[in-house]
């Protein structure tokens, strides 16, 4: 049981260059999230899911674009990449309230990405 | 005014002492909270959930105050192993999507 994988877990872009970042989860979690992390911004939400086939905007989700085609997967996609998307970015699922563990959200290792 | 917000310390404190941090919320509304745990580079762990009566767990006890709108955690003994960044975490959410709102965090050292 790995619980939530990303990959990769490291990458340097240069500026204008487009990557995905994928996220994996076995725990069969209807939802899943995109965070981003900077120093003194704490985690901010760049996109959601709450089920397969399913995505919301989050509060930062300009410059990125997601896709949850199966329940397990959710992928984040930079199309043009900037400097200021370097960042760490974390996925994370949850399953249903009043569900097993509920609210707790279950993070990945995080993606260190550096966009030059 | 953020939603969550945590004075980001650093809390430096000797093994074996007591210490406490706090975090207010914005939205009274709010439906449930959480302290996690983030060690360096490393992703965030739920440490334990607060609820309305007061919770501990062992050497960790967390308070929630809602008429003041803010949560608390008291780490009693501290060990060496403390040491890490203390997120706040709020569900202000009322139709459940599972979104959370994190604090920027409070560093602890524990030094020796």
């Amino acid at each position: 049981n790995a619980g939530v994988t990303q990959t990769p877990k490291f990458r340097v872009l240069k500026t204008g260059q487009s990557m995905t970042l994928l996220c994996a989860q076995d725990m069969n979690h209807e939802y899943m999230y995109w965070y981003r992390q900077d120093p003194g911004m704490g985690l901010r939400l760049i996109h959601y899911s709450v089920g397969e086939g399913t995505t919301a905007k989050g509060e930062v989700p300009d410059g990125y674009n997601v896709s949850r085609l199966k329940k397990q997967n959710f992928l984040l996609g930079l199309e043009s990449a900037a400097p200021s998307q370097t960042s760490v970015y974390f996925c994370a699922s949850s399953s249903l309230a009043g569900e097993g563990r509920g609210d707790e959200q279950f993070f990945g290792p995080g993606t260190r990405l550096t966009v030059l | 005014r953020k939603e969550v917000e945590q004075d980001p310390g650093p809390f430096n404190v000797p093994e074996g002492a007591t210490v406490a941090f706090n975090c207010t919320y914005s939205n009274s509304a709010s439906q449930s909270f959480f302290w996690y745990r983030q060690d360096c580079r490393k992703e965030p762990k739920l440490l334990m959930s607060v609820y309305s009566s007061g919770n501990e767990d062992g050497r960790f006890t967390a308070q929630l105050n809602r008429a003041s709108q803010y949560i608390s955690l008291l780490i009693r003994d501290s060990k060496l192993s403390d040491s890490a960044t203390y997120l706040c975490v709020v569900n202000p959410f009322p139709s459940n999507t599972g979104k959370l709102i994190f604090g920027q965090g409070t560093t602890l050292q524990v030094k020796p």
